[in-house]
């Protein structure tokens, strides 16, 4: 069955360093998004993307994130200089052509910013 | 904003019992809600979808309905077992289908 994928697994990183973290959605899907999840707290949608833009983003979705879709399978999300509070778990997902269909989540990247 | 609030915080039942996991949110104009299942460390397994025209959703031994009117939905286990043991989130859309609101989840303890 299709599955999304996601690397790495596990990242560390210092403060104020840039990290990628890498999604590859179901090959079919049309819709792509990022969600967060702080150790302890709710699931955080941060951004959609569709049709090679981005169609909303929260507020936590700020200068320092940017989301890429660099060929036909990747989708990435960069954080430009990371903070302490980005410590989290970042999931991908990816839905397909409709407005009404599930979205599928990756098996996320666990980030630890020191 | 949508907001998704879920009861109980965690629940323990012996294996074979029914269960209801409760959901609401504030909004009820959403196009979706899903339910996931999501295991310690692990990511999140979609279980069901319900489209804001659909009144529930069945997958074997689960199944969720949804009601706009009172914001409420709810996720039924019929005949629980230790495997079901995880955590279960309820996820709704608001006006704009793209984004998901999620509330806090609900802990599961199915024992043997």
């Amino acid at each position: 069955e299709p599955e999304v994928t996601q690397t790495p697994s596990h990242q560390v990183t210092q403060m104020g360093q840039e990290v990628i973290l890498r999604c590859v959605p179901i090959s079919n899907h049309l819709y792509f998004y990022w969600y967060r999840q702080i150790l302890g707290q709710k699931v955080e949608f941060l951004v959609s993307f569709y049709n090679n833009e981005i169609s909303e983003k929260s507020e936590i979705f700020d200068d320092q994130f940017s989301v890429e879709r660099p060929d036909g399978s990747n989708f990435t999300l960069k954080i430009r200089s990371t903070k302490l509070e980005d410590s989290a778990m970042y999931f991908c997902a990816s839905s397909g052509g409709g407005y009404q269909e599930t979205q599928y989540f990756g098996p996320g990247t666990r980030l630890l910013v020191l | 904003k949508q907001e998704v609030t879920q009861i109980p915080a965690a629940l323990s039942v012996p294996e074979g019992e029914n269960l209801v996991l409760n959901c609401s949110f504030t909004d009820s104009a959403i196009y979706n809600l899903q339910w996931f299942r999501q295991d310690p460390g692990k990511g999140l397994t979609s279980l069901l979808l319900i489209q804001s025209s659909q009144r529930e959703q069945t997958s074997g031994r689960l199944n969720a309905s949804l009601d706009k009117s009172s914001g409420r939905s709810t996720l039924y286990i019929a005949a629980s077992q230790p495997g079901d043991s995880a955590t279960y989130l309820c996820a709704a859309s608001g006006y704009n289908f793209n984004k998901f609101y999620f509330g806090s989840g609900t802990k599961l303890n199915v024992k043997p």
